[in-house]
């Protein structure tokens, strides 16, 4: 049963237009969620992250959406850059020491 | 340290025999996390820690896996006669005892069961 879905297994999107990441969850007791970017053969790497009570938290040209009554959140890139190119991993987790639950990933690809 | 380190990088083992991997968190760091990436994409938590102590061993197979946090020494995780299906990354991540903070992870540890 998965906690955390990422429906979208790749995303291509052009050099300064925005990426759309999106991620669902079913568990109602996840309060803490969290964005990683991934390149091959390193660990993830923490990009932004947002607590329940928030709707909305942005750093720079990453700002991640949250909807609790939909289970669902998003990550926008914008503008994309072609080093934005990796996998990208929605994860959710009850507390913010509690293990993290991964999404499957998102590959997105910025095309110059 | 300011990373998390993992060591080795990459372990080939036959069918049967032990494989340790060992984990370094950052310094100050209270809560060490170990994960499992079967295939590319799929994580699996495996136990957590908070100092030396074992905070949560959910994920933890209940037969040859063991993991230890000892103070003053990198934290590890032995398997047992190991399986092909053991083949994976596994990644260690740390973090602080506080809220909001997000785990930092290392670049993981490739094991290769032939």
């Amino acid at each position: 049963d998965q906690q955390v879905k990422q429906n979208s297994p790749s995303l291509s999107v052009q050099e300064g237009r925005i990426s759309i990441l999106n991620c669902d969850y079913t568990n109602s007791m996840f309060d803490y969620f969290l964005w990683y970017k991934k390149y091959p053969a390193e660990g993830p790497t923490f990009l932004i992250s947002i607590s329940s009570i928030k709707d909305k938290n942005e750093d720079g040209r990453f700002t991640v959406f949250l909807n609790k009554s939909a289970k669902h959140l998003s990550l926008h890139i914008v503008p994309s850059q072609p080093g934005d190119s990796a996998v990208y991993f929605c994860a959710a987790s009850v507390t913010s020491y509690d293990k993290v639950i991964f999404g499957p990933g998102t590959s997105l690809s910025v095309i110059p | 340290g300011e990373e998390v380190a993992q060591t080795p990088k990459h372990l080939v083992r036959g069918e049967g025999q032990k494989a340790k991997l060992y984990c370094a968190p950052i310094k100050g760091h209270s809560y060490v996390f170990w994960y499992q990436q079967v295939l590319k994409n799929e994580f699996k938590f495996l136990i957590s820690f908070q100092n030396e102590n074992v905070f949560d061993e959910t994920g933890m197979p209940k037969e040859r896996f063991s993991a230890k946090c000892l103070p003053n020494s990198p934290c590890s995780l032995e398997i047992q006669a190991t399986k092909l299906e053991d083949s994976a990354v596994y990644f260690c991540a740390s973090s602080q005892l506080s809220k909001e903070d997000e785990q930092f992870f290392g670049p993981g540890t490739r094991l290769t069961v032939l």
